[in-house]
C-alpha cells in the first residue's frame, strides 16, 4: 500500500492550458504539503494545510489553487499553465505538532509544459 | 531569513570509500536538522534527524552530528556502495507546522 500517492505520474500540456494534480494518504496525517522541485533539483514548499485548513501559502503565483476536501487528500489546480511551471511537484504529509519532525512524501508528478 | 547551505555535487566516488557531505544553515533558534535522501525517479525519504545540539542522527551507516557552535550538520558514511547513489538534502525545520528548509541537494554518484 502505497504512503502519498499522487496521479498522474507524468503529465505533458500545452501553454495556457488548465490542469490538476492529486494526492491521497492513508498514513492517518493531519499536515499535508506540496513542493516544487525544479530542475536544479532546488525543492521549495508551495502550501500546507493542516485538517483541511491552510496554514503555508508561500509566494506562489494565485495560478496555483490547493484544495483539500479532506484530511487525506490534497489537490493542487494549476490555471494558465506557463514554460515555467515545468518541474516535478511533491506531495507529502506529516503529523501536526512535534510530529511534524517527519515528512512522507510521495514519487512526485512531472508536469512538462511545452 | 533561515537557509541551508549544502556543498555542491555531484560527488563521484568509488565503492567502499568514505562519503561527507557537508552542511550549513542560519536560523534563529534552535531548529530541527534533517537529512533526506532522495533515489532516481522517487520521491525524498528521510534518513535521518537531530533535534537538538549535539545529538547524533544515524542509519543506514550514515551518520550526522548537530553542531550549534559550528551551526552544521555534515552527513558521514564510512564505507558508500553504489545502492548509495542518490541526491541527499539537508534541511531544517524551523515552525511548528512542518515547513521545511531544504539545501540545494548533492548529487553522490558511487562507481564500482
Amino acid at each position: 500500500d502505497t504512503a502519498v500517492s499522487q496521479t498522474p505520474k507524468y503529465l505533458v500540456t500545452q501553454m495556457g492550458n488548465d490542469k490538476s494534480i492529486k494526492c491521497e494518504q492513508n498514513l492517518g496525517h493531519d499536515t499535508m504539503y506540496w513542493y516544487k522541485q525544479d530542475s536544479k533539483k532546488f525543492l521549495k514548499i508551495m502550501f500546507s494545510y493542516n485538517n483541511k485548513e491552510l496554514i503555508i501559502n508561500e509566494t506562489v503565483p494565485n495560478r496555483f489553487s490547493p484544495k483539500s476536501p479532506d484530511k487525506a487528500h490534497l489537490n493542487l489546480h494549476i490555471n494558465s499553465l506557463e514554460l515555467g511551471d515545468s518541474a516535478v511537484y511533491f506531495c507529502a504529509s506529516s503529523r501536526a505538532g512535534s510530529g511534524a519532525n517527519v515528512l512522507t512524501f510521495g514519487a512526485g508528478s512531472r508536469l512538462t509544459v511545452l | 531569513g533561515n537557509s541551508v547551505t549544502q556543498m555542491e555535487g555531484p560527488v563521484t566516488l568509488s565503492e567502499e570509500a568514505f562519503l561527507t557531505i557537508n552542511c550549513t544553515y542560519t536560523a534563529t533558534g534552535y531548529p530541527s536538522l534533517f537529512w533526506y535522501v532522495q533515489y532516481p525517479g522517487e520521491g525524498l525519504q528521510l534518513l535521518l534527524k537531530a533535534t537538538k545540539a549535539d545529538d547524533k542522527g544515524s542509519n543506514k551507516g550514515f551518520e550526522a552530528t548537530y553542531r550549534k557552535e559550528t551551526t552544521s550538520f555534515h552527513l558521514e558514511k564510512g564505507s558508500v556502495q553504489v545502492s548509495d547513489s542518490a541526491v541527499y538534502f539537508c534541511a531544517l525545520r524551523d515552525d511548528s507546522w512542518g515547513k521545511l528548509q531544504f539545501g540545494a541537494g548533492t548529487q553522490v554518484v558511487v562507481t564500482p
